[in-house]
């Protein structure tokens, strides 16, 4: 059974800070590490598609970095707003396949 | 980015009835399709993995007769539950590949008297 964890489960920050949370996945037979934003009622939308060890990208105030050696992977958001609090998903593929293991999610609250 | 619908949103039934889950790739075609549940607190967790024309692959656990899938265009694929029960009342969402990344649809909530 693959170990996909996510800290923290949930984080309620004020409008305009910035933020951080965490995806740990195995190191071993890596392939991708998928994050996607889940607002509630609302299908989950891909942000980052990640292969490369020391990779970074960045969409707007929203960025992931990953260590695949390490096996972990950061989501910073940059100047919080009321519109990202969401639930962040992050998912591990391995071998080369489309199988998706996912965290449990962390879930961000932005206070106007 | 590609948009994936599903049907319905919500399915409340009695036990014994059988619910059919559409998913639809809508702008995109899509060979591979996945099915995932999620009970409360707990992570999306894959169910099974639809090919288009072909038998699904279902992941240990998972009850092939009692969760058909039927795949047969490379637009919709379709998720039955056969004989709900109450404990198989949770959120199903499906996703449709481009072979880089998963599409969801929205999800479905059923809910299993």
């Amino acid at each position: 059974i693959l170990n996909v964890e996510q800290s923290p489960q949930s984080l309620h920050v004020q409008e305009g800070d910035s933020t951080n949370f965490t995806c740990s996945f195995p190191s071993s037979n890596f392939y991708a590490l998928h994050w996607y934003r889940w607002e509630t009622a609302k299908s989950p939308e891909a942000l980052f598609v990640m292969t490369l060890n020391g990779d970074e990208k960045k969409k707007g105030r929203i960025s992931a970095t990953l260590n695949t050696k390490e096996g972990y992977s950061y989501l910073y958001i940059k100047g919080s707003q009321p519109e990202d609090s969401a639930t962040y998903l992050c998912a591990f593929s391995g071998n080369a396949g489309n199988m998706l293991t996912f965290g449990g999610g962390t879930r961000l609250m932005v206070k106007p | 980015g590609a948009v994936v619908s599903q049907h319905p949103s919500w399915v409340i039934c009695k036990s014994g009835t059988s619910v059919k889950i559409e998913c639809r790739s809508l702008d995109f075609q899509a060979t591979t399709m996945f099915w995932y549940r999620q009970f409360p607190k707990q992570s999306l967790m894959l169910m099974a993995t639809s090919n288009e024309g072909s038998k699904a692959t279902y992941e240990q656990g998972v009850e092939k007769d009692k969760f058909l899938i039927n795949h047969a265009s490379l637009t919709l694929s379709t998720l039955t539950v056969t004989s709900a029960h109450p404990e198989d009342s949770s959120f199903y969402i499906c996703s449709a590949t481009d072979q880089e990344t998963q599409y969801f649809g929205p999800g479905t909530r059923l809910l299993v008297l």
